[in-house]
């Protein structure tokens, strides 16, 4: 069983609209959390890290429920420049980070 | 600020051949990474270092081997090289050692990436 599960999408959604990735662990005892996005041919880059708490950043909110094993992203009011793949990233007690295969986000005019 | 450094940008090899993929921090990271990105598969470690003078294999180890020469460098060889090895790679590092794990803070940086064609 793969350690995070992601839909692949593709998302194409209009400008202006809310978009909302899921992505599932398969590990309790993963420790930390994160979404990543990866423009085409390019690195990933971090987005932002998933607290317990659930956390925002602009028009970024994401939400992590540990007891489904469940971490959310969702994007509102998304613009043009949003367009990506979005990449779930978890960690465990062996210090390694694992991806899920993204999930392709097209924000259309 | 470099950051993470990763050479070739670009490689095209024949099948049997060898080839070393070179990859360089200048943040002072502990841990460093070498991953594979293939479509529909998204990125697999192959090789991982937590410090300087260690190093563990990952999910896809191989056909690779890994030297991590000092604290600054992580090198992933090809000794002979594989239709199925065409893929993107990409070397990361991160700052936070196995007693820090669990901060939500880690953050991955990574190197432009190496296309590899193996033909």
């Amino acid at each position: 069983r793969k350690e995070v599960e992601q839909d692949p999408g593709p998302f194409n959604v209009p400008e202006g609209a809310t978009v909302a990735f899921n992505c599932t662990y398969s590990n309790s005892a993963s420790q930390s959390f994160f979404w990543y996005r990866q423009d085409c041919r390019k690195e990933p880059k971090l987005l932002m890290s998933v607290y317990s708490s659930g956390n925002e950043d602009g028009r970024f909110t994401a939400q992590l429920n540990r007891a489904s094993q469940y971490i959310s992203l969702l994007i509102r009011d998304s613009k043009l420049s949003d367009s990506a793949t979005y990449l779930c990233v978890v960690t465990n007690t062996g210090n390694q980070f694992y991806f899920g295969t993204g999930t392709s986000l097209t924000v259309i005019p | 600020n470099a950051g993470v450094t990763q050479t070739p940008k670009f490689q095209v090899l024949k099948t049997g051949q060898s080839m070393t993929l070179q990859c360089a921090q200048d943040m002072n990271h502990n841990s460093m990474y070498w991953y594979r990105q293939d479509p529909g598969m998204g990125l697999r470690l192959i090789y991982y270092s937590a410090s300087e003078g260690t190093t563990d294999k990952g999910e896809v180890p191989n056909g690779y081997n890994v030297s991590r020469l000092n604290k600054r460098e992580f090198s992933l060889r090809l000794e002979s090289a594989a239709p199925s090895q065409t893929s993107v790679y990409f070397c990361a590092s991160t700052n936070k050692t196995r007693a820090e794990l669990g901060a939500t803070n880690e953050k991955l940086f990574f190197g432009s990436g190496t296309q590899l064609s193996v033909l």
